[in-house]
């Protein structure tokens, strides 16, 4: 049982987008900021959003972050098959005074 | 290109012991905290112990506190998580991870990753 809480499956047509929420507690999304990963198959996690809503070098536009009291989304736009990935939010629980992630959201580009 | 290279990973017994290294060339030592993250065969990412940039604070996961422990020798850049005890559900990948700066705490996330190495606890 993962202290973040995400869907386990989300799924999109090309082209289309798509959504991945983040649920959490004061404790941790609250407080702190949020991070989202993406893993293809067989690969490291990689950082695709920090701070919420910030994006890295290199990362597209089609990936946007928000957040909005205890929890987080992640957003999808232009969902090509190459997003086919596991996707994971982040951050630090102050409580637990832990790091914790989501369970992870298997995306599925129909 | 900077990067993260893991090593130490193998086969041990349950109760035994290894020390995973990760070497960080190509950015400032003790600056940035560093995490080590694992994930079970076919499971989710776990986060297993940070340690801030200096080396002076640490922080560990409940299912590895007592037997694990994190270090770094910044005039190396190398981190170190040394694994105690090891529990047949200590199986996994253990992925070397960079933090932050400062406050990484609040500024949590990892903007880059090792590749990892596999640690596999089997009789």
């Amino acid at each position: 049982q993962s202290v973040l809480t995400q869907p386990p499956s989300v799924s999109a047509a090309p082209g289309q987008k798509v959504t991945i929420s983040c649920s959490g507690s004061s404790s941790n999304i609250g407080n702190n900021y949020v991070s989202w990963y993406q893993q293809l198959p067989g690969t490291a996690p990689k950082l695709l959003i920090y701070e919420n809503n910030k994006r890295p070098s290199g990362i597209p536009d089609r990936f946007s972050g928000s957040k909005s009291a205890t929890s987080a989304t992640l957003g999808i736009t232009g969902l090509q098959t190459g997003d086919e990935a596991d996707y994971y939010c982040g951050t630090w629980d102050s409580s637990l005074s832990a790091g914790v992630f989501g369970g992870g959201t298997k995306l599925t580009v129909l | 290109e900077v990067q993260l290279v893991e090593s130490g990973g193998g086969l041990v017994q349950p109760g035994g012991s290894l020390r995973l290294s990760c070497a960080a060339p190509g950015f400032t030592p003790g600056i940035y905290a560093m995490s080590w993250v694992r994930q079970a065969p076919g499971k989710g990412l776990e986060w297993v112990s940070v340690i801030s940039g200096s080396g002076a604070s640490t922080y560990y996961a409940d299912s590895v506190k007592g037997r694990f422990t994190i270090s770094r020798d910044n005039s190396k850049n190398t981190v170190y998580l040394e694994m105690n005890s090891l529990r047949g559900e200590d199986t996994a990948v253990y992925y070397c991870a960079k933090g932050s700066s400062g406050s990484f705490l609040h500024y949590w996330y990892f903007d880059l990753w090792g590749r990892g190495t596999l640690v596999t606890v089997s009789s």
